[in-house]
């Protein structure tokens, strides 16, 4: 009964590669968020959809593409993945303004 | 300057001590505030939000000053188990972003 779920949880690829991160939640909030936490632990708001819809979009490359197919799903597909690239992935969900709460993250590493 | 700024620390403190953090946060229509807790290799945990006039939960005591905005983290009678990064979060009026500091690092000591 995992609140927020994301997979996988390691994921390990060559530059270039095309990857996707999936997150699902049931907690029946409207709002979900995908945050990059770099290697010096800083967690950086990238995107947020809100009941689907592309809310927050933070000056991320546009090899990532966010999808949002319902509001208890938020998938995060990158394209021609690159070293810096490499981070934790955080989703997060939020039924606005108490909070968000995280799924364990995805540890990506690109060599 | 960063949005929401904090001492990094590490703050080593022995079993038993009172440690106090800071954050001070740049946007003065910032509305709600968070205390988050990040485990090693793991998720952050919202661990209380803090209110207007101040709130505890346990050993554990928030505290928000608008006028000079800042919040704070009190945390008494440490325990091992309170090792952890402890993440100061904002969320600005009218946005959904929750913006997080770059956190401070606290290490309980036997």
């Amino acid at each position: 009964d995992t609140a927020v779920s994301q997979t996988p949880k390691y994921l390990v690829t060559q530059m270039g590669n095309d990857k996707s991160i999936k997150c699902e939640q049931n907690l029946g909030h409207d709002t979900m968020y995908w945050y990059k936490q770099d290697s010096k632990k800083f967690l950086k708001i990238m995107f947020s959809y809100n009941n689907k819809e592309l809310i927050i979009n933070e000056t991320v490359p546009n090899r990532f593409s966010p999808k949002s197919p319902d509001k208890a799903h938020l998938n995060l597909h990158i394209n021609s993945l690159e070293l810096g690239d490499s981070a934790v992935y955080f989703c997060a969900s939020s039924p606005s303004g108490v909070g968000a709460f995280f799924g364990q993250g995805t540890r990506l590493t690109v060599v | 300057r960063k949005e929401v700024e904090q001492d990094p620390g590490p703050f080593n403190v022995p079993e038993g001590a009172t440690v106090a953090f800071n954050c001070t946060y740049s946007n003065s229509a910032s509305q709600s505030f968070f205390w988050y807790r990040q485990d090693c290799r793991k998720e952050p945990k919202l661990l209380m939000s803090v209110y207007s006039s101040g709130n505890e939960d346990g050993r554990f005591t928030a505290q928000l000053n608008r006028a000079s905005q800042y919040i704070s983290l009190l945390i008494r009678d440490s325990k091992l188990s309170d090792s952890a990064t402890y993440l100061c979060v904002v969320n600005v009026m009218g946005t959904y972003k929750y913006i997080f500091g770059t956190g401070t690092r606290l290490k309980v000591l036997a």
